[in-house]
């Protein structure tokens, strides 16, 4: 079974930094395409980030030079490193697998303020 | 530049039928979409993969009830015999060369 487990939100304030981890379980991290997807409080979904099973790795503009996805093979895990964090980067984030998002994570809240 | 728009809203009574759709931008029409479910308070689920053909692949345990098809640059998502449960917001989503991830608007669903 196919499971995706987030963990690493928390409160931080403005200028902060955060790492989140994504747990992958039924399959291997590393074999695919894995994204990070956004959701500000009462808003869509964004896209943030993806992997590819090659290692190269693209952004949102929105993110660009602050945030760096990456993943840990012998952990079967996946990263998200946020840095020089806004007020407007508040959202749950969530992992998914593949480009077609086929499987989801349940979500880490990352809340910025001061 | 690629974008998805959707409706904000639609609503269907108990039991009937609903047709949502998902507008790829001009040039875009023979992009692959992917439909997403988001019930209230929790994450999202994928539903299905959808083609420009209307050919789709349905995720893990998704109903019958769930289907897909396509017609030029639009992108359609029907859900019969509604059920209390489908009330949610649906998002589509694509990806292409070059573009490594966008998300229509979503659509918020409300069964009366």
């Amino acid at each position: 079974e196919v499971q995706l487990v987030e963990s690493g939100g928390g409160l931080v304030q403005p200028g902060g930094s955060l790492r989140l981890s994504c747990a992958a379980s039924g399959f291997t991290v590393s074999s695919n395409y894995m994204s990070w997807v956004r959701q500000a409080p009462g808003k869509g979904l964004e896209w943030v980030s993806v992997i590819y099973s090659g290692g190269s790795t693209y952004y949102a503009d929105s993110v660009k030079g602050r945030f760096t996805i990456s993943r840990d093979n012998s952990k079967n895990t996946l990263y998200l490193q946020m840095n020089s964090l806004r007020a407007e980067d508040t959202a749950v984030y969530y992992c998914a697998r593949a480009r077609l998002l086929d499987y989801w994570g349940q979500g880490t809240l990352v809340t910025v303020s001061s | 530049q690629l974008v998805l728009t959707q409706s904000p809203s639609a609503s269907a009574s108990l039991g009937a039928s609903v047709k949502l759709t998902c507008t790829l931008s001009s040039g875009h029409s023979s992009y692959a979409i992917a439909w997403h479910q988001q019930q209230p308070e929790k994450g999202p689920r994928y539903l299905m993969k959808l083609n420009s053909d209307g050919s789709h692949s349905k995720g893990d345990g998704i109903p019958d009830r769930f289907s897909g098809s396509s017609s030029g640059a639009e992108r359609y998502l029907t859900i019969s015999s509604l059920q209390s449960e489908d009330e949610a917001d649906y998002y589509c989503q694509t990806w292409g060369t070059g573009i490594q991830g966008v998300f229509g608007g979503g659509t918020k669903l409300t069964v009366l």
